[in-house]
């Protein structure tokens, strides 16, 4: 298995421009999750779905952020209009199940940097 | 999700074990203890996770406390590789979202 894909890994835009950040989870799994990093917050989970289903966005800073997942191998990351202080690094991950012990697998990234 | 507590930073020499503490004082007894580690310019990576009784695996041991309050993630012959920030975190089992909270971590360098 190819593990989680992300793309694209590296992203430059200009305050304003809408950014879409694409994600593929580990076949099989049917839970995903987006996380954001930043030197100033670390980690932070922004949105999760189960079955496609998004469950808890309460991490998604504002409107300006959307996510979707219209089927089990494909999520979307949504900003519109951004910002420069969305500049950081936005990783995807999958999970088997929703069982406390099992393992998220993590996608390598896409860097955002917005001018 | 319950708090843990972890030092900022450690170091290691190469070939040398390493035991990475962690403290969970308000940990529940549903809680499973995880370890996950972020390798330079990557994405966070599974290591171990551990419920009551010492795990080990391939990476890793782990090992927890009686009163399952603090942990100790060990790396038994630490490599160049394993120079990362290691995070340490609680999920507790009937917590159906899978969702993981990250703390700052602990920084491990290793010397050669």
């Amino acid at each position: 298995d190819a593990g989680v894909i992300q793309s694209p890994r590296h992203e430059v835009t200009e305050m304003g421009q809408e950014v879409t950040l694409r994600c593929k989870p580990i076949s099989g799994h049917n839970s995903l999750f987006w996380y954001r990093q930043t030197m100033m917050r670390g980690l932070e989970l922004l949105i999760y779905f189960n079955n496609n289903v998004p469950i808890d966005d309460s991490g998604m800073p504002e409107d300006r952020f959307s996510a979707k997942m219209p089927n089990a191998s494909f999520s979307t990351l949504k900003i519109q209009p951004s910002e420069p202080r969305d500049s950081a690094v936005y990783f995807c991950a999958s999970i088997p199940g929703l069982a406390a012990y099992n393992e998220q697998f993590f996608g390598p990234g896409t860097r955002l940097t917005v001018l | 999700d319950a708090k843990t507590t972890q030092p900022n930073s450690m170091e290691s020499n190469e070939e040398e074990p390493v035991h990475l503490p962690c403290n969970h004082s308000t940990i529940s007894g549903t809680d499973y203890i995880h370890w996950y580690r972020q390798l330079p310019s990557q994405g966070p990576e599974y290591v171990i996770h551990g419920l009551t009784s010492n795990v080990n695996n391939r990476m890793a041991s782990l090992a927890i406390a009686e009163d399952r309050k603090s942990s100790t993630l060990i790396l038994h012959r630490a490599t160049l590789r394993d120079a990362a920030v290691y995070y340490c975190i609680l999920r507790d089992v009937y917590n159906q979202g899978g969702k993981l909270i990250f703390g700052q971590g602990t920084e491990l360098s290793v010397k050669p």
